[in-house]
């Protein structure tokens, strides 16, 4: 059981060029959930998904598109990097608990630098 | 608009201490508070979950409170030792928002020196 997974760990863009990041999990949670993270800021909710082949926007998602055609993966992609887009991203999954929380469990993260 | 906040952004304590993280949230309305540990380079780990029902949680020397009325939550650590050592996240789940939605705080960075 490797719980969320997120494909690259690291990665050096150009400013312009495209990416895609993968986030897989093997719980079987409906909910998936990308993060961004910059220095001295909380956790900032980009695009979610309540389940397989549906995506919502988040609190930033401009400059970001998401897809989830598998339940187990959840894509993040970049269409044209620019710098302000260099930062940490999480990737998350959740399922519903009794009584209707949702714990949220994350991936290692990928660290992306846009120069 | 629901916001997070905790104090202090940093903490130094000498090992053995006890100590107490901070977390304050604007708007009452929430499903959840939930505390995170994240360690340098590394993703978010669960520690506690505190249901909007509940007054608090317990887990081995971790003790979280929550008080909704005042928008206030604790993170208690007893006999903190290095290993403690990292960064402490506390987030909200608000009502308003679908539920599906989480609103994270800043953080606290705490170093336990041995």
């Amino acid at each position: 059981n490797a719980g969320v997974t997120q494909t690259p760990k690291f990665r050096v863009l150009k400013t312009g060029q495209s990416m895609t990041l993968l986030c897989a999990q093997d719980m079987n949670h409906e909910y998936m959930y990308w993060y961004r993270q910059d220095p001295g800021m909380g956790l900032r909710l980009i695009h979610y998904s309540v389940g397989e082949g549906t995506t919502a926007k988040g609190e930033v998602p401009d400059g970001y598109n998401v897809s989830r055609l598998k339940k187990q993966n959840f894509l993040l992609g970049l269409e044209s990097a620019a710098p302000s887009q260099t930062s940490v991203y999480f990737c998350a999954s959740s399922y519903l608990m009794r009584g209707g929380d949702l714990e949220q469990y994350f991936g290692p993260g990928t660290r992306l630098t846009v120069t | 608009k629901q916001e997070v906040t905790q104090i202090p952004a940093a903490l130094s304590v000498p090992e053995g201490e006890n100590l107490v993280l901070n977390c304050s949230f604007t708007d009452s309305a929430i499903y959840n508070l939930q505390w995170f540990r994240q360690d340098p380079g590394k993703g978010l780990t669960s520690l506690l979950l505190i249901q909007s029902s509940q007054r608090e949680q317990t887990s081995g020397r971790l003790n979280a409170s929550l008080d909704k009325s005042s928008g206030r939550s604790t993170l208690y650590i007893a006999a903190s030792q290095p290993g403690d050592s990292a960064t402490y996240l506390c987030a909200v789940r608000p009502r308003n928002t679908g539920g599906f939605k989480t609103i994270f705080g800043a953080g606290t960075r705490l170093f336990v020196k041995a």
